[in-house]
């Protein structure tokens, strides 16, 4: 099976500027989660999305959104980018059924954002 | 809401057993513990899950203790191929479910 798929690997955006980050789960994963990961706040949950719709989210401002499409790929959008939102940005994918919340998350290898 | 919170660093030699432990509160009877491994420019990897008591996979064992306010993950005879940080991630089922990671162990296994 193919792993989780994010694109793309590197950013590199201006103040002000929006991005759009994509990811594509596991085949049969209907879960896909979003984290941002800096060095001085660590891991943090940012939202998760099943069957395209916002099942939960995290601690983030507005600017912070997402969507899921029908084939369970997500993308992640954040507008008006600070200095602050330079990061990196992990997604994962599980099964996603409330019955199987527990179940192991496999995570991509991130997109790597930086803004100057 | 918990926190969950590890130990910054560790040092190990190859061959000797590492227990890195995450401490947390205000966890539930079903409240799931995960453990996760992170190479650089790479996202985390499983490496092994409970919720209560112990756990054995081929690669680690997994520690609660009864009042689950911390948990342990035990790697035996450790490797160079170790060295990483090592993530918690605590899946709080209260209410709105959230998931909250541990603040990382970065692991340094020394020849």
């Amino acid at each position: 099976k193919a792993g989780v798929t994010q694109t793309p690997r590197y950013l590199i955006k201006t103040r002000g500027q929006q991005v759009t980050l994509s990811c594509s789960p596991i085949s049969g994963h209907r879960s896909v989660s979003w984290y941002q990961q800096t060095p001085g706040q660590g891991l943090q949950f940012l939202f998760e999305y099943f069957s395209e719709t916002q099942r939960n989210k995290g601690n983030f401002p507005g600017r912070f959104s997402g969507r899921q499409f029908s084939n369970s790929r997500s993308e992640m959008n954040v507008s008006t980018l600070e200095l602050g939102d330079s990061a990196l940005y992990l997604c994962a994918s599980s099964p996603g059924g409330l019955q199987v919340l527990h179940s192991p998350l496999h995570f991509g290898n991130g997109t790597r954002l930086t803004v100057t | 809401l918990a926190k969950t919170t590890q130990p910054i660093s560790m040092d190990s030699y190859e061959g000797q057993e590492v227990n890195i432990t995450c401490s947390h509160n205000n966890i539930a009877t079903n409240d799931y513990i995960t453990w996760y491994q992170q190479f650089p420019s790479q996202g985390p990897r499983f490496i092994i899950q409970g919720y209560k008591t112990k756990v054995t996979n081929e690669v680690a064992s997994l520690f609660i203790p009864a009042d689950r306010k911390s948990s342990t993950l035990s790697l035996p005879r450790v490797s160079l191929s170790d060295t990483a940080v090592y993530y918690c991630l605590v899946l709080l089922t209260s209410g709105t479910y959230k998931y909250i990671f541990g603040t990382g162990t970065r692991l340094k296994v020394l020849a």
